[in-house]
C-alpha cells in the first residue's frame, strides 16, 4: 500500500476485554515496529518484528499483551483483559530495514480507550 | 542507554519567525544518527529531517535544519519563516538496539504553537 494502515481508527471497549489492532505495513518493508502513546506523552516503544520474527518481547507491558506477525506483511496486537491503564494511541511503523539510518514510516495509530 | 532529552515542554512564536527546538542525548555507539519528527493533532508521525553522525554538513530539508553539534550532543531543530501549519509536537529520536529493543527511541517532545 502507499501507507502504513491501522485498524480501527478509535476502539472503545470495557475493561477485562480482549481487543485486537492491526496494522498493514508498507510493501516490501521487512521491519515493523509497534509504540504506545499515551495522552500528553512521548512514544513507548512495544516491540519489533523483523520479518515474521520478534526477537525479544520483553518491552511488551505485561503478559496480557502480545503480537504476531504475518510473514512481511500484516501484523496485530492483542490486548487481553484490557485495564483501563491500556487507554492510549497505538502505534504501528514499518522500515525497509533496521539499518541506524532507515526512517520509520508511521501509521495514523489506534486510539483504544477502555471504559 | 540510549537517551533523548527534550528540555522545551512548549513553545509559541510567532508566525514568520525562525525557531530551534533543542534536542541533547546521550549514547555510546560511534556511528548513529538522528531522526526529527513532527506530530500533528491529526496523530500520525511525520518525518522531517535525519542527520548521520558522520555527515560533514548539517542536514537541511526546506525549511528544516538541523544544527548538529556532535561534540555537544545536541542535534536541534531549527525552523526558518515559521507558519501556523507548524503548530504540533515535534520529536527528535535516537536508533536504539539493546535488551531486546530495536527502532528509535524518542524524546518526550515539544508542544510547539505559532502564532498569527
Amino acid at each position: 500500500g502507499a501507507g502504513v494502515s491501522q485498524s480501527p481508527s478509535n476502539k472503545v471497549t470495557e475493561k477485562g476485554k480482549d481487543v485486537e489492532l492491526r496494522c498493514d505495513p508498507i510493501s516490501g518493508h521487512t521491519a515493523l515496529y509497534w509504540y504506545r502513546q499515551r495522552l500528553g506523552q512521548g512514544l513507548e516503544f512495544l516491540i519489533y518484528f523483523q520479518g515474521n520474527s520478534a526477537p525479544d518481547k520483553s518491552g511488551l507491558p505485561s503478559d496480557r499483551f502480545s503480537a504476531e506477525r504475518t510473514g512481511e506483511s500484516v501484523s496485530t496486537l492483542t490486548i487481553q483483559r484490557t485495564q483501563q491503564e491500556d487507554s492510549a494511541v497505538y502505534l504501528c511503523a514499518s522500515s525497509r530495514s533496521r539499518a541506524t539510518n532507515e526512517k520509520l514510516f508511521f501509521g495514523s495509530g489506534t486510539q483504544l480507550s477502555v471504559l | 542507554a540510549q537517551k533523548i532529552t527534550q528540555t522545551q515542554p512548549g513553545m509559541f512564536v510567532q508566525e514568520k519567525e525562525a525557531v530551534t527546538l533543542d534536542c541533547t542525548y546521550d549514547t555510546s555507539d560511534q556511528s548513529y544518527g538522528l531522526f526529527w519528527y513532527k506530530q500533528p493533532s491529526s496523530g500520525e508521525m511525520i518525518f522531517l529531517i535525519y542527520q548521520g553522525s558522520y555527515d560533514e554538513q548539517n542536514a537541511t530539508e526546506g525549511r528544516y535544519s538541523l544544527n548538529f553539534q556532535k561534540a555537544r550532543k545536541s542535534a536541534n531543530l531549527v525552523i526558518s519563516a515559521s507558519q501556523l501549519g507548524d503548530s504540533a509536537m515535534y520529536f527528535c529520536a535516537l536508533p536504539f538496539r539493546g535488551g531486546g529493543a530495536d527502532g528509535l527511541t524518542f524524546g518526550k517532545g515539544t508542544h510547539l504553537i505559532i502564532q498569527p
